[in-house]
């Protein structure tokens, strides 16, 4: 099993929709985060989560709504997207996100949005 | 001008070149610096971290120079398999990595 599991992989939706990404660690790390990965622009850092409690919001619209239930899961609702928000959408996770020994995030493999 | 700047490439070279990347960075009080890896469709993977006295692994070495404000990986002897993109990423305290667009690295044989 991967340290950090992403789902769904893929997932097409109206500007209507509702939908839920699902992240989940299994590594015993303390803090989470999403990251955005759009084409020719760089990891855009959209939320932080450590010990379960939101540290950092990066300007992110209030469409993104992020939940984290405890130190292992993350979530992150949308709602009325816009097709400019088609982008690869990266959880990772870290020991502590103060620890800068190792700045190490270990990432999931992602979950490719498509909003058409 | 922006936090973290990197020449996108690509940069396309034969088996065995050594190739270098340089990122530069804005913000003087960038505290740590790391260059990541990412394949094709894949998430980005740690390489290594980036220190004052410059460190090496194997074929890879990283420099920083915080006069200059840069930090640069170099590869030597390139593999087929080191294609990809490398992301340069740096810390500021209290704060969460932030990326550059990555260079895009191709090795051909």
């Amino acid at each position: 099993e991967t340290g950090v599991t992403q789902t769904p992989r893929h997932l097409v939706m109206g500007m209507t929709n509702k939908k839920s990404l699902k992240c989940e660690q299994h590594l015993g790390h303390n803090a989470m985060y999403w990251y955005k990965q759009s084409a020719k622009k760089p990891l855009e850092l959209m939320f932080v989560y450590n010990f379960k409690e939101q540290t950092e919001n990066n300007s992110v619209p209030s469409r993104f709504s992020p939940e984290c239930p405890n130190s292992s899961h993350l979530f992150l609702h949308l709602h009325t997207l816009q097709p400019e928000d088609s982008a690869l959408y990266l959880c990772a996770s870290s020991q502590d996100p103060r620890d800068y020994y190792t700045g190490e995030l270990f990432f999931g493999e992602g979950s490719r949005l498509t909003v058409l | 001008r922006k936090e973290v700047e990197q020449d996108p490439g690509p940069f396309n070279v034969p088996e065995g070149a050594t190739v270098a990347f340089n990122c530069t960075y804005s913000n003087s009080a960038s505290q740590s610096f790391f260059w990541y890896r990412q394949d094709c469709r894949k998430e980005p993977k740690l390489l290594m971290s980036v220190y004052s006295s410059g460190n090496e692994d194997g074929r890879f070495t990283a420099q920083l120079n915080r006069a200059s404000q840069y930090i640069s990986l170099l590869i030597r002897d390139s593999k087929l398999s080191d294609s990809a993109t490398y992301l340069c990423a740096l810390q500021k305290a209290g704060t969460a990595l932030i990326f550059g667009k990555g260079t895009t690295l191709s090795v051909s044989s």
